[in-house]
């Protein structure tokens, strides 16, 4: 068991280039979510996956926002057009739910700042 | 759709004192809770989880929460903290089935005075 690993650690972009993030899940973990979290805040919900099936997304996940989890394993997130409002840590989790047991085993994120 | 409210945006207590943070969620079920730490540069990491059976769940690190239903609560407590135990603590809830989703609050975060 790894844990779960995000790449990068950090990213700095220009505002209007696109970034992707990606996270690698614990393996066999059937459920994977993104998170957003800024500074003083708790993480937000981004969206998350069953396997490759995304269940949901969030309101706070525009149009410019797109995450994928082909195959069921790893994940990326990818942010068009970043606006410095998109400057924040985002956070990958992973989950294997068995029955209605679930805890999730974050990663260390990846610090965006958008200049 | 649930959601979680920790009213305490910052705690101080003193070295040895007791501790406890406050959590009230909203849901319409029976709700899964959990209470996540995290230390400034490090990742989230689990305290402790309820989902069922005795309402009174311990943890790691000497923390235990307790779920009251009719109160919506599910507090946090110590009744020694340490000055390791400084940290920002994030209360989560999840309906506890496969086609929904774990939520945070707000996060408390605690001081500890020497």
């Amino acid at each position: 068991d790894t844990g779960v690993s995000q790449n990068p650690r950090h990213k700095i972009t220009k505002r209007g280039q696109n970034v992707t993030f990606r996270c690698d899940p614990i393996s066999e973990h059937n459920r994977l979510y993104w998170y957003r979290q800024t500074l003083g805040q708790g993480p937000e919900f981004l969206t998350y996956f069953q396997n490759e099936a995304q269940l949901e997304k969030s309101r706070l996940l525009s149009d410019r926002f797109s995450a994928e989890r082909p195959k069921g394993s790893f994940s990326t997130l990818e942010i068009q057009r970043t606006e410095q409002g998109d400057s924040a840590m985002y956070l990958c989790a992973s989950s294997l739910v068995v029955g209605t047991n679930e805890k999730l085993f974050f990663g260390s994120g990846t610090q965006l700042s958008v200049l | 759709a649930q959601s979680v409210t920790q009213p305490d945006i910052h705690i101080t207590v003193s070295e040895g004192a007791s501790l406890e943070l406050r959590c009230n969620y909203s849901y319409g079920a029976t709700p899964y809770l959990f209470w996540y730490v995290q230390s400034p540069g490090q990742g989230l990491q689990l305290l402790l989880k309820y989902f069922s059976g005795d309402t009174l769940v311990q943890g790691i690190k000497g923390f235990e929460a307790e779920f009251k239903r009719s109160q919506s609560s599910f507090n946090l407590r110590k009744p020694s903290v340490h000055w390791s135990d400084a940290a920002e603590y994030f209360c989560a809830v999840g309906a506890g089935n496969r086609d929904d989703k774990i939520i945070f609050g707000k996060g408390t975060r605690l001081h500890i005075l020497p």
